[in-house]
């Protein structure tokens, strides 16, 4: 597709549950980078991914966030036990090489907990 | 870690009134993009000031870089009401060049 695909667009799951949710990046590019953005909040960075290695998870706020991106394309941001607090909405974006480039974002997952 | 903080957190303009919002940080930036979020939608890509002093023009958008490089700002001329939505500026930066958001700005024009 032309832009980053991100679904899916909403998710709405019981205290407890695990979710995944799932990013297609731009077609060719090297980088993708997970963010969380609460509810009138900017974007924060979960991970970041180069090709298929994961080169920076600092952001993820637990041991229950985990991403994987296994062949170098699709990635899998995935919240095992989710809590209220995991309410957000998940950015994913991606960029041509990670070198201070543009990152295009998708629309986003907006994860409800109730 | 570093923070990158806007003023106004909210502004409200009459459509064909002028906006500026303003980007400070305490340390040296090494680099500041611009990007807009429309309500419910996504962070979009407007520019990338990377020099010191440097200022870009899109169409009614002039982008500027201080010359200590701390601070950026971002001015609209003339609003439509087509500008709505959160302005951010934020840093490319870390090992992985990951961006860290500012505090934003949120634009409503009025018609």
């Amino acid at each position: 597709g032309a832009g980053v695909s991100q679904s899916p667009r909403y998710k709405v799951a019981k205290r407890g549950q695990d979710v995944a949710l799932r990013c297609d990046p731009i077609s060719g590019h090297v980088s993708l980078f997970w963010y969380q953005q609460a509810l009138g909040q900017g974007p924060e960075f979960l991970t970041y991914f180069q090709n298929e290695a994961q080169l920076d998870k600092s952001g993820l706020p637990s041991d229950r966030f985990f991403a994987e991106r296994p062949e170098g394309s699709v990635s899998t941001l995935k919240i095992q036990r989710t809590q209220q607090e995991d309410s957000a909405v998940y950015l994913c974006a991606s960029s041509f090489s990670g070198g201070g480039n543009i990152q295009y974002f998708g629309a986003g997952t907006r994860l409800s907990v109730l | 870690g570093q923070q990158v903080m806007q003023i106004p957190q909210y502004q409200h303009v009459q459509e064909g009134e002028d906006f500026t919002t303003y980007c400070n940080s305490s340390t040296t930036l090494s680099n500041i993009q611009w990007y807009k979020q429309r309500p419910g939608g996504h962070p979009v890509f407007l520019i990338q000031l990377v020099k010191s002093g440097e200022v870009k023009k899109q169409k009614r958008l002039t982008f500027q870089f201080g010359e200590a490089k701390k601070n950026s700002s971002l001015h609209i001329t003339a609003t439509q009401t087509t500008d709505v939505g959160t302005y951010f500026c934020v840093e490319a930066s870390g090992s992985a060049r990951q961006l860290t958001f500012g505090s934003g700005t949120q634009l409503t024009v009025l018609p």
